[in-house]
């Protein structure tokens, strides 16, 4: 499972309040992921980071912000949620310190905004 | 803008019977390729990849593709599947960057 958690696993939460995701990994890798998974949509990336305060956006990065102070931890953060949030989120690492191309996917995160 | 196209949403087939899941991509420069599988519930899994070299490429649990330059395709096939390959799958590629595409995903489900 390339040594990724994510939490919480699962969560509830209301319009208009803020909502962070932790993403940890164990093995010192560079490269950190966020996407969300939702029906008819495949995966989309949110935004990514190819090391420590080094991050860039993705397709789909309206309303959400991210930080990665320490190379163990990626945070995504949802200012303040809207009901188009809900979905599943993950995160996933890229092997190395390089960008070997293949991705490993953390366990998800289902977010329910109401 | 590059793409992955996933024609079929729901693929509905027998044990022990054949399937292809099919995969094409929009790009006219070189790409990686890549098949990954997501059980419910859980997160994705690598099945395979297609980097350089050989265009048939063999993954886990059975499964390989063939790399389709001309006809843009990178096909996913098993000979015989088991209930246990019943899970959703996707297609992605890599063009140029080191950022995943994904394609919108196909239901495989395997009836006794």
């Amino acid at each position: 499972d390339a040594g990724i958690t994510q939490s919480p696993r699962h969560k509830v939460t209301e319009t208009g309040t803020p909502v962070t995701l932790r993403c940890h990994q164990t093995e010192n890798h560079r490269y950190m992921y966020w996407y969300r998974q939702d029906p008819g949509h495949g995966l989309r990336l949110i935004h990514y980071s190819y090391g420590v305060k080094d991050t860039d956006k993705g397709e789909v990065s309206d309303g959400y912000s991210v930080s990665r102070s320490k190379t163990e931890d990626f945070l995504l953060t949802l200012e303040s949620a809207t009901s188009s949030q809900t979905s599943v989120y993950f995160c996933a690492i890229t092997p190395g310190l390089a960008a070997s191309y293949e991705q490993y996917f953390g366990p998800g995160t289902r977010l329910t905004v109401t | 803008a590059q793409s992955v196209t996933q024609l079929d949403s729901q693929v509905p087939v027998f044990e022990e019977a054949p399937v292809e899941l099919r995969c094409n991509y929009s790009s006219s420069v070189s790409v990686y390729l890549f098949w990954y599988v997501q059980y419910p519930n859980q997160g994705l899994q690598l099945l395979l990849k297609y980097l350089s070299g050989s265009t048939l490429v063999k993954g886990i649990n059975g499964f390989e593709a063939e790399f389709n330059k001309s006809q843009t395709s990178f096909h996913l096939r098993k000979p015989s599947v088991h209930i246990s390959d019943t899970a959703e799958y996707f297609c992605a590629v890599i063009v140029n960057t080191d950022k995943l595409i994904f394609g919108t995903g196909t239901r495989l489900q395997v009836f006794p």
